[in-house]
């Protein structure tokens, strides 16, 4: 079982909002403030989105949006393009020796 | 810019090392991360180390085995992996941080190397 356990499946209609969620299920994550989440389509460069569980880097629409309730972060794509289809994946570091990825989540725009 | 290579075919306990070539930023000032992805399944850290080649951190699966280096004259970052296994096969991606010694935030990747170990 993941250290970070994912919805392995979302969808969504254009247009429409989808949330991803993310719950820690170790205690190595320490606050779980380094949280962060990554679109990628297997075979190509995985892309940061979100980091330090809220943060948008320059370049990533703010359709994109990250917030965290105790140890479950969530990922929410807010009118949802065709372009947003692929996998997601959360990852944490607890400020120690290891960092945890969430098993993934296939987001599929109908 | 990172570009990975490096990858191939290898027989189960053969070695292999990965390299990581960036460009366009200032290498030294950055923790690198390696990241693999086994067929059909997700993201799995594997390695890492500090901007300064001094803190190195591994998974429990490959300690022992692999060995993460950097080359900071070379903008370089490596991987030694011996003791080959085949669940060490796996599209393998270098990343860079976002500090010198700070593993929570990977801004950028390579496309990735793919290793297959099998008889």
């Amino acid at each position: 079982q993941p250290a970070l356990t994912q919805p392995p499946s979302a969808s969504g209609s254009p247009g429409q909002s989808v949330t991803i969620s993310c719950t820690a299920t170790t205690t190595d994550i320490g606050n779980f403030y380094y949280v962060s989440w990554y679109q990628h389509h297997p075979g190509k460069a995985p892309k940061l989105m979100i980091f330090e569980v809220s943060k948008r880097p320059s370049g990533v629409p703010d359709r994109f949006s990250g917030s965290k309730s105790g140890y479950t972060a969530s990922l929410t794509v807010s009118g949802l393009q065709a372009e947003d289809e692929g996998d997601y994946y959360c990852s944490a570091w607890g400020g120690n020796n290891k960092v945890v990825f969430g098993g993934g989540t296939k987001l599929t725009v109908l | 810019q990172l570009l990975e290579s490096g990858g191939g075919l290898v027989q189960p306990g053969g070695s292999l090392r990965l390299s990581c070539v960036a460009s366009g930023f200032t290498f030294d000032n950055y923790a690198m991360i390696w990241v693999r992805q086994a067929p059909g399944k997700g993201l799995e850290w594997v390695s890492a180390v500090s901007g300064g080649n001094t803190n190195k951190y591994y998974r429990d699966s490959v300690k022992g085995r692999f060995t993460v280096s950097r080359d900071n004259s070379k903008y370089t970052l490596f991987l030694q992996m011996n003791s080959l296994r085949a669940e060490d096969t796996a599209l393998y991606y270098c990343a860079k941080g976002d500090y010198y010694d700070r593993l929570g935030t990977f801004d950028f990747w390579g496309q990735g190397t793919m290793v297959t170990v099998s008889s």
